[in-house]
């Protein structure tokens, strides 16, 4: 089946540095990857869709300069959150369609971030 | 008002007994319709798509109600590996999934 990896697993850093997310499809071409975050006990929500070559799409609400999005290739995407804040901690999950699937979606195992 | 919304549970249910728990979804345009299981600190893994007609994939039995807009999840038999929080998930027209904040199963010895 299809592979989605994500690096790091988990990440902790201090408040005001950024990190950089990535997230790899590893047997299969992914034209489009979304970002989701995750608070506790909560539903995921989407908060941008990349396409390969192209500027990412933020939903309502997200900051796109404070979380940048890159898709340089058909088989990576990263999220770098800039300037971190507790507020920020939480589990970011990307997920990667197919070439062939309009709606199927293969998640990333998620990365715990945590900001002191 | 949420576009998914679950009932959070918990469902403590015995092992080998039957639970079922629905959704509503709030888009009457919505395309397509999954169940998701996410254990916990782990990321969602597709259980099984829902069809209009009604689907069963094993001890799994999913129903989709297009006129009151609802889906629900039936698992029979269930087993201790059953415990997980169980995720609706709607697509709208984009292809964009929208997750419900899920529902907690607990399947107790």
């Amino acid at each position: 089946g299809a592979v989605v990896s994500q690096h790091p697993s988990w990440v902790i850093c201090k408040s005001g540095t950024s990190v950089k997310i990535e997230c790899r499809s590893l047997d299969f071409q992914a034209t489009t990857m979304f970002w989701y975050r995750q608070f506790p006990k909560q539903s995921l929500m989407l908060m941008a869709t990349s396409n390969e070559g192209s500027k990412a799409t933020y939903e309502q609400g997200v900051e796109k300069d404070k979380f940048l999005i890159n898709h340089a290739s058909l088989t990576l995407s990263t999220l770098t959150v800039t300037s971190a804040h507790p507020e920020d901690s939480s589990f970011y999950i990307c997920s990667a369609r197919d070439r062939a699937s309009y709606y199927e979606q293969y998640f990333g195992p998620g990365t715990r971030l945590t900001v002191t | 008002r949420k576009e998914v919304e679950q009932d959070p549970g918990p469902f403590n249910v015995p092992e080998g007994a039957t639970v079922a728990f629905n959704c509503t979804y709030s888009n009457s345009a919505s395309q397509s319709f999954f169940w998701y299981r996410q254990d916990c600190r782990k990321e969602p893994k597709l259980l099984m798509s829902v069809y209009s007609s009604g689907n069963e994939d094993g001890r799994f039995t999913a129903q989709l109600n297009r006129a009151s807009q609802y889906i629900s999840l039936l698992i029979r038999d269930s087993k201790l590996s059953d415990s997980a929080t169980y995720l609706c998930v709607v697509t709208d027209s984009w292809g964009k999934l929208q997750f419900g904040a899920g529902t907690q199963v607990v399947v107790t010895p």
